[in-house]
């Protein structure tokens, strides 16, 4: 059975540093998301992104975030500074679009910033 | 906006009883629901959905949940519980009816204990 898949599955990072958090949707799903987790508290919606751009962004993801689909593969999220308060599980979903409306998660990538 | 109220954040039952995880939703236009289950250091499984047809849907591992517009409601039940159905359950909503793309608004969590 088709799964999105995350990697990596645990970064660590120093406060600062960009990291890049990578994701390889489900073939064929045309709608694709990022969220995270922070221990304890609610899963939150980051970004959606659909056709090649950005449809939608919450107000988490500022201007230290960006994605891209570099390929017709690959969904990635990028932290250009990270800060302590962005250490949480990420977690991608893609979903197929049209009349199918759910979403499908990876394992997420637990990003711990020290 | 939309959001979703999980009542209850641990529910303990035993083994072979009812099992019932209570969600509460706001949203301004016709809802998108769905329960998804989080085992311990695993992403989120989709366990069902309702998508504006019957209002009692059935989803995986012998869990089903009814759509209760007046009550505003979309409670996850299964009739026997199983030592394996031990895990963290969240609700969400999304507003594709709106100007959403899919978004999810998820409640903060039900974490279901199992006794032998």
């Amino acid at each position: 059975e088709p799964e999105v898949t995350q990697t990596p599955s645990h970064q660590v990072t120093q406060m600062g540093q960009e990291v890049i958090l990578r994701c390889v949707p489900i073939s064929n799903h045309l709608y694709f998301y990022w969220y995270r987790q922070i221990l304890g508290q609610k899963v939150e919606f980051l970004v959606s992104f659909y056709n090649n751009e950005i449809s939608e962004k919450s107000e988490i993801f500022d201007d230290q975030f960006s994605v891209e689909r570099p390929d017709g593969s690959n969904f990635t999220l990028k932290i250009r500074s990270t800060k302590l308060e962005d250490s949480a599980m990420y977690f991608c979903a893609s979903s197929p679009g049209l009349s199918s409306y759910e979403q499908y998660f990876g394992p997420g990538t637990r990003l711990t910033v020290t | 906006a939309q959001s979703v109220t999980q009542l209850g954040s641990h529910v303990s039952v035993s083994e072979g009883a009812l099992v019932l995880l209570r969600c509460n939703y706001s949203s301004s236009v016709p809802p998108y629901l769905f329960w998804y289950v989080q085992y311990p250091n695993q992403g989120l499984q989709l366990l069902l959905k309702y998508t504006s047809a019957a209002t009692l849907v059935k989803g995986i591992n012998g869990f089903e949940a009814e759509f209760k517009k007046s009550e505003t409601s979309f409670h996850l039940t299964k009739p026997s519980a199983h030592m394996s159905d031990a895990a963290e359950y969240f609700c969400a909503v999304s507003d594709l009816g709106g100007t959403s793309y899919g978004k999810l608004t998820f409640g903060q969590g039900t974490i279901l204990t199992v006794h032998p």
